[in-house]
Formats: C-alpha cells, structure tokens, sequence
C-alpha cells in the first residue's frame, strides 16, 4: 500500500518563484493536512481539508493556498516564495480509524 | 485552544536504560493524545494514542504512555532502551470529536540519543 505520497520529495526555488506541492492518499480518508516542519517547533498545521470540497486555515496558513482536487488529491501552492517559507512539508489524511493519522514523507524546500 | 510542552529538546540514555520523555498539555476538550517517532529524513509514525478508554497505553517497539489528567501528563516510557531508538518523539494532541482527529497540534519534539 503506498499510504500518502507527496511529490516532489525535494526542492529548491528563488524567491519569488511559485510552485505547487501534490499529494495524494490511497486509504480513501476524507481529511488531509498540510503540515510544515521546523527545527525546535515541531509540526504546524498549514492547512487543512475535513472532506472533499472544503478548505480550512490551519495555525499558519499566510503565503499559503490549497485544492482538494478531489477526495484523493490535496495541493499545497506557494505563489510567490520567500527565505521563511524554507522548511519540510508534510501531508497527511486520516479517516475514520479515530486518532490514527497516516503522514507522507515529505518535501524538503529550500527557497533561496 | 491546544498546546503541547516536551520538556527537554535532547534526551540522552544508555542501552538498557530507562526511557522517558515527558509531555503536557492542555486542551479546553477532552483530548487525544499521541506520541509518534520521526527516523532521519523519514516522515512520522504513529507510536501509540490516547483516544478517551485505557489511561495506560501499550504501543510499539516496547513503548507506552500514561495519561494523567489531573497532571496534564502522558510522558513515554521504555524500560530498556535499544539503539535503534535513536530518533526524534514528537507528542501531539487533537481535540478529538468530529472530523478533527489529524488538526494536531504538536510539541517542539525531542531528540533521543542512546549511548552504547
């Protein structure tokens, strides 16, 4: 089973450049995350989708904006990238197992 | 609101050693509470969770946590560490009902070193 796959598994932009994370889950999970990972903060929600066809903000979503393509499809879109938006970007979906969350394994970008 | 404190950002033990990394938090619901593990360059993996039944909580590779809600608490323990331990724990709560069970929030994360 391949779970949550992100693409692409790195990445580096100029600032200013755009660029869209996919990620996609096979479990048939209704809710999908976009989390980022820095050193010292743990993980920060971004955005996140309860069901296909709603979007809602998470704790950081500024600079930030997402599609629930459809149920398996969830994109992250950075339109104009800056040095802070330099982090590893996670997925992940959840469904009806209460509390049990699947993560990808991630996109490292780095905006210069 | 949520929040998660780990306390100590690098823990260090010995093999066979007794692990713990501690963890509170503070919800305004009841929560659930998680423990997962983050190897180099992987992503996470669920450890174990606390969704509201057993206070005590058995989850893999020999780990488990206890959930004391009147210290705010569910620290991990391992009675004997091995080295293949070595990783980074994150511990994260989610306020539980509805579609909310992935809007986690997370603590800082500690590092686990294991010393031969």
């Amino acid at each position: 089973n391949a779970g949550v796959t992100q693409t692409p598994k790195f990445q580096v932009l100029k600032t200013g450049q755009s660029m869209t994370l996919q990620c996609a889950q096979d479990m048939n999970h209704n809710s999908m995350y976009w989390y980022r990972q820095d050193p010292g903060m743990g993980l920060r929600l971004i955005y996140y989708s309860a069901s296909e066809g709603t979007t809602d903000k998470g704790e950081v979503p500024n600079g930030y904006n997402v599609s629930r393509l459809n149920k398996r499809e969830f994109s992250l879109r950075l339109e104009s990238a800056a040095p802070s938006q330099t982090s590893v970007y996670f997925c992940a979906s959840s469904g009806r197992d209460r509390g049990r969350t699947f993560f990808g394994q991630g996109t490292r970008l780095t905006v210069v | 609101a949520q929040s998660v404190t780990q306390l100590g950002s690098h823990v260090s033990v010995s093999e066979g050693a007794l692990v713990l990394l501690r963890c509170n938090y503070s919800s305004s619901v009841p929560p659930y509470l998680f423990w997962y593990v983050q190897y180099p360059n992987q992503g996470l993996q669920l450890l174990l969770k606390y969704t509201s039944a057993a206070t005590l909580v058995k989850g893999i590779n020999g780990f488990e946590a206890e959930f004391k809600k009147s210290e705010t608490s569910f620290h991990l323990t391992k009675p004997s560490a091995h080295m293949r331990d070595a990783a980074e724990y994150f511990c994260a709560v989610s306020g539980g009902g509805g579609t909310s069970y992935g809007k986690l929030t997370f603590g800082q994360g500690t590092i686990l070193t294991v010393h031969p």
